[in-house]
């Protein structure tokens, strides 16, 4: 669902060490899920994605994992740098519908 | 091939003012979304245009609030008479047509402030 006026949660990693953010969605129906990073300032920027009928999709140093039984959709940073900080949503979509995101984790990458 | 434009960056209107947000989608994009964005918090939908037609006003907040997306020029979204509460960075994004496997590209946001 939405986050309603509540703070982000936030992660703190090590450089260097391997980052996992969790996000919970809401539509059962969902069948295209997105990760963006948002940096301060700027708008979302597309990471990776995924289709429901995959459970796992690898990118560069980035994977998503997706575990329809209990809606849930992870993504995976291996050895983190700086430029990762940010704030990280994951987004939802069923069909022709509109994407739809979900609260967002700070990521904070500690030099 | 330039991305999702948005202007202005910052806008700044005293409460009673029209706030006009502008947003050129990526070439061959038809399709523009508009979403809001309070400090700490997620994006929420707004509304959703094709050329010349809104698709999906969901998230519209039923007065003071307008979009459009003509076949000529950006989109436009317009809040009449603004308040301090529409204070928010308001982000288009856009895609090339419907279907489940297409991301959107952001723009950089308009940031409003109501004083």
């Amino acid at each position: 669902g939405e986050s309603v006026g509540l703070h982000l949660p936030t992660l703190s990693v090590q450089e260097g060490d391997n980052s996992i953010i969790n996000c919970a969605y809401s539509n059962s129906a969902s069948d295209y899920f997105i990760w963006y990073k948002q940096e301060s300032g700027k708008g979302p920027q597309f990471i990776i994605d995924i289709r429901s009928n995959m459970d796992k999709r690898q990118g560069q140093r980035v994977t998503v994992l997706l575990n329809k039984t209990v809606k849930h959709l992870s993504l995976q940073i291996a050895a983190t740098q700086p430029g990762d900080s940010a704030v990280y949503f994951c987004a939802e979509k069923f069909g022709n519908e509109k994407l739809t995101f979900g609260t967002g984790t700070r990521l904070t990458i500690i030099p | 091939n330039a991305g999702v434009m948005q202007n202005p960056r910052h806008l700044v209107r005293r409460r009673g003012q029209e706030a006009r947000l502008r947003c050129s989608p990526m070439k061959g994009h038809s399709h523009v979304y508009w979403y809001r964005q309070l400090p700490e918090e997620g994006l929420k939908f707004m509304v959703y245009l094709q050329k010349e037609n809104i698709i999906d006003e969901s998230g519209m907040p039923k007065e003071r609030f307008s979009a459009e997306f003509p076949k000529e020029g950006p989109s436009i979204l317009r809040i009449q008479q603004v308040v301090r509460g529409d204070s928010a960075a308001y982000f288009c994004a856009s895609s090339p047509g419907q279907g489940n496997d297409y991301g959107y590209t952001f723009g950089s946001g308009t940031r409003l402030t109501v004083v």
